[in-house]
């Protein structure tokens, strides 16, 4: 099975700050690949999907990139209400599995 | 908009079997697959397995051999049953599909 892998698995940057998380695949899936938030005590929630597409209602300062094996999701001003746990998914095929996840807070 | 509604047992004793069913309102089950999700207090998310309306479904290996996903196209539901529970299958369940929000999330407890 493909195995996906994010990094860094925490971080923390000031308001205004350009982030960057990182997703590997073991192996290649395309551009199949989505990203998701989740606040504390919340559900999580679609941000990109097909890797760079993003999800209708999601600020702008959300980005991503990447195929194949690398992803990136940028958030390229942070807010204060970007404070959550960031995963991405493949889905080209089942198992549809996460990565790890990455919580992101702002010092 | 198509939305997901949960529900299920949230107390359960280990060896006891975990059911769970999620209804699909404002839309049909035409062309997707549905999924179990789960995460554990403090953990990341787990993806389960998954089923379409035709009944084919895909599973975890790690959960393949407990886990069984059924579907009811009549009612627009679909269904997750985990037998043998243990401690470790506390979490959090959610209900989903690619492209809209998910269920509520079920906080399944297994406690003796």
């Amino acid at each position: 099975d493909i195995q996906m892998t994010q990094s860094p698995s925490s971080l923390s940057a000031s308001v205004g700050d350009r982030v960057t998380v990182t997703c590997r695949a073991s192996q290649g899936i395309g551009n199949y690949l989505a990203w998701y938030q989740q606040k504390p005590g919340k559900v999580p929630e679609l941000l990109i999907y097909a890797a760079s597409i993003l999800q209708s209602g999601v600020p702008t300062r959300f980005s991503g990139s990447g195929s194949g094996t690398d992803f990136t999701l940028t958030i390229s001003s942070l807010q204060p209400e970007d404070v959550a746990t960031y995963y991405c998914q493949k889905y080209n095929s089942a198992p549809r599995t996460f990565g790890q996840g990455t919580k992101v807070e702002v010092k | 908009q198509v939305q997901l509604q949960q529900w299920g047992a949230g107390l359960l004793k280990p060896s006891e079997t975990l059911s769970l069913t999620c209804a699909v309102y404002g839309g049909s089950f035409s062309d997707y697959y549905w999924s179990w999700i789960r995460q554990p207090p403090g953990k990341g998310l787990e993806w389960i397995g998954e089923i379409n309306q035709r009944g084919s479904t895909n599973y975890n290996p790690s959960l393949k051999s407990r886990a069984t996903i059924s579907v009811d196209t009549s009612k627009n539901q679909f269904s997750l049953r985990l037998s043998s529970v243990t401690a470790a299958d506390t979490a959090v369940y959610f209900c989903s599909r690619v492209g809209i929000p998910w269920g509520q999330g079920t906080l399944v407890t297994v406690s003796s």
